[in-house]
């Protein structure tokens, strides 16, 4: 059964506090991982995607990188207005269609 | 760009009631999702269209919920009988294929069956 967890489930940092949070996976036939950001009572966000190991992708004061088993997203120097819920997703390839595939994310918040 | 519209944005039932939640994607987009978010979890696949046709529907609990997308535009997701572990947020997502990178999200639906 495809798997994507990630960790912490929660985390505290002051402002400046460079950080990284995890997604590892375990899914056949992989066609995508993606990040994406959640606000308080709002759908999520789109923030990368990446396709394969090596890849990195950068946004702000985000970057996103690639291995076989996981993905991290780097966070440098921090603002109380990154403060969200981070959500991984994978997408495989299942009997001809593409099932994206969540996992619980990472509460971050960010104090100032 | 107009995004994806979903209404209501808040709906109390009592259990056993019947509730339903609408979908409006964006314009264009041939793929429509329904997830469902229990509160500290990750959003839950429940079915997924492309254009009017199920694509997968593996995780809906068919028993009491039903979804439509007629005319490949608009979606309505139902749940009948609701039960109280059906308290959830719904969201409703398209993307223009599903090859697609991008998942654009609606705001959801928050359901609480008391």
């Amino acid at each position: 059964e495809d798997q994507v967890t990630q960790s912490p489930e929660a985390l505290r940092l002051q402002e400046g506090e460079s950080s990284s949070l995890n997604c590892s996976y375990t899914v056949s036939g992989l066609r995508g991982l993606f990040w994406y950001r959640q606000d308080p009572g709002k759908g999520p966000e789109f923030l990368f995607t990446l396709y394969s190991a090596g890849e990195e992708k950068e946004k702000e004061r985000l970057k996103a990188t690639l291995t076989k088993k996981e993905s991290f997203l780097h966070i440098t120097a921090p603002k109380p207005e990154d403060s969200a819920t981070y959500l991984c997703a994978v997408r495989a390839a299942s009997g001809g269609s593409y099932i994206p595939t969540f996992g619980r994310g990472t509460s971050l918040i960010v104090h100032p | 760009e107009a995004g994806v519209a979903q209404s209501p944005r808040y709906k109390i039932i009592e259990k056993r009631q019947s509730v339903a939640f609408w979908c409006n994607p964006i314009s264009g987009h041939a793929t429509l999702y329904w997830y469902q978010q229990i509160l500290g979890q990750g959003p839950k696949l429940l079915i997924q269209f492309q254009n009017n046709g199920v694509v997968d529907d593996s995780q809906l609990p068919k028993d009491r919920f039903s979804a439509e997308r007629l005319k490949g535009v608009d979606s309505t997701l139902k749940i009948q009988p609701a039960k109280l572990e059906d308290s959830a947020v719904y969201l409703c997502a398209s993307s223009s294929g599903q090859g697609s990178e991008k998942l654009f999200f609606g705001s959801g639906t928050q359901l609480s069956v008391l």
